[in-house]
């Protein structure tokens, strides 16, 4: 079946530099991607989306990029924080489809 | 504070045993969800409603129910827990399910540990 995946399961970025998250999608119908952010014993929480008519979208310190060509998906944050220690997790969304699909997560540690 | 209550928060339970998981939202949305979370796995959809009165099977709907009586409330049961369901319970809403922007809101998780 079709599944959305990560390149790394642990990324450790210093504190103050950027960091970019990377994701690999199989479904090409799929048409919509999400973002999410999971701190240590909270649920998920909505950071960035990004519809597949664009390449680029832009948040606060966040960025999301999209390559259809190569089905691939990535966040970026710039300056990275202490706060932004969690586990990030794409998904994508296929029309008509009520169910998202999710990757199996990236845990991002900050090193002071 | 708008949002999404779950309850219990942790609950260790007998295999066999009955359990029902409570989800309330307050942001009159319409979609809901259930999912699981376990390590290495992400978040796997067990049910989900569209709207009040109507319930759909997930990724891994066997041993769950559902029910959606009203548009804030869409409880979990476990007829009779089992070892494997022992995981991470989260409930999510969104203000309309299918196409388009799907952002969820999620609740801060029911852990439930069966022996």
């Amino acid at each position: 079946g079709e599944s959305v995946g990560l390149h790394l399961p642990t990324l450790s970025v210093q504190e103050g530099d950027n960091s970019i998250i990377n994701c690999a999608y199989s479904n090409s119908a799929s048409d919509y991607f999400i973002w999410y952010k999971q701190e240590s014993g909270k649920g998920p929480q909505f950071i960035i989306d990004i519809r597949s008519n664009m390449d680029k979208r832009q948040g606060q310190r966040v960025t999301v990029l999209l390559n259809k060509t190569v089905k691939h998906l990535s966040l970026q944050i710039a300056a990275t924080q202490p706060g932004d220690s969690a586990v990030y997790f794409c998904a994508e969304n296929m029309d008509s489809n009520y169910q998202l699909i999710w990757g199996a997560g990236t845990k991002l540690i900050i090193k002071p | 504070i708008a949002g999404i209550t779950q309850a219990p928060t942790s609950q260790i339970l007998a295999a066999g045993r009955r359990m029902t998981l409570r989800c309330t939202q307050d942001m009159r949305h319409n979609a809901m969800y259930w999912y699981r979370q376990d390590l290495g796995l992400g978040l796997r959809l067990i049910h989900y409603s569209n709207t009040a009165g109507t319930t759909g099977k997930g990724e891994v709907p066997d041993g769950y129910s559902v029910s959606r009586a009203n548009t804030d409330d869409f409880p979990l049961t476990l007829a009779s827990a089992v070892p494997s369901q022992t995981s991470v319970y989260f409930c999510a809403s969104s203000e309309s399910g299918g196409s388009g922007a799907n952002v969820l809101t999620f609740g801060a998780g029911s852990r439930l540990t069966v022996l």
